[in-house]
């Protein structure tokens, strides 16, 4: 256990659904990641925070997908209007500060029929 | 240019030798580097972290880096088959940003 806590574990919707997923990191992290992972795939990158401040955004990112950090604790990822290729592990991880070691939690496993 | 590539394996040896992994990084402001490891249906874990030029030794891990052909390397002695696992390159880029490589599947066979 890492200390960082995602929910749910697992996700199935139908297409054309809205799903959310939170992250809870270690509390005294203040740097949060959201990433993307398919099969025999790394983790892509989708977006950062520093605090409640956004940082970055992937360009691939469509503007179906939103985060947020609310007062710079958990963090939330909602996905709108899912399509098939939606479909995939969501990684939350969690840092001290840039450039130190990022805690993932164990993912939320995404799968839009 | 990806920003981060590695050879996708799998890369097979067998216990007890030494497996050699790659990375190249195109951000040549990257100043941080890691190793992580990621067992089969599991997150990503942190091995290594190396932040200057030349070799960084961790029991049977060796991490290399040169920046100036933006390249790092990780070597495992004595493979055993416990490491078989996908090992993640992750440059923290110019701006602090963490990103990973696809990753190499390495498979050590007993």
């Amino acid at each position: 256990d890492t200390g960082v806590s995602q929910n749910p574990r697992h996700k199935i919707t139908k297409r054309g659904q809205n799903v959310t997923f939170r992250c809870d990191p270690i509390s005294e992290h203040n740097r949060l990641y959201w990433y993307r992972q398919t099969l025999g795939q790394g983790p892509e990158f989708l977006t950062y925070f520093q605090n409640e401040a956004q940082l970055e955004k992937s360009r691939l990112l469509s503007d179906r997908f939103s985060a947020e950090r609310p007062k710079g604790s958990f963090s939330t990822l909602e996905i709108q209007r899912t399509e098939q290729g939606d479909s995939a592990m969501y990684l939350c991880a969690s840092l001290r500060g840039p450039d130190t070691e990022a805690f993932f939690g164990q993912g939320t496993r995404l799968t839009v029929v | 240019q990806k920003e981060v590539e590695q050879n996708s394996g799998p890369l097979s040896v067998p216990e007890g030798a030494i497996a050699s992994l790659n990375c190249t990084y195109s951000d040549r402001g990257s100043q941080s580097f890691f190793w992580y490891r990621q067992y089969s249906g599991k997150s990503p874990e942190l091995i290594m972290s190396i932040y200057s030029n030349g070799d960084k030794e961790d029991g049977r891990f060796t991490a290399q880096l040169n920046k100036a052909s933006q390249y790092v390397s990780l070597l495992i002695r004595d493979s055993q088959p416990s490491d078989s696992a996908t090992y993640l390159c992750a440059p923290s880029e110019t701006t602090n940003k963490l990103i990973f490589g696809t990753g190499t599947l390495l498979a050590v066979q007993p």
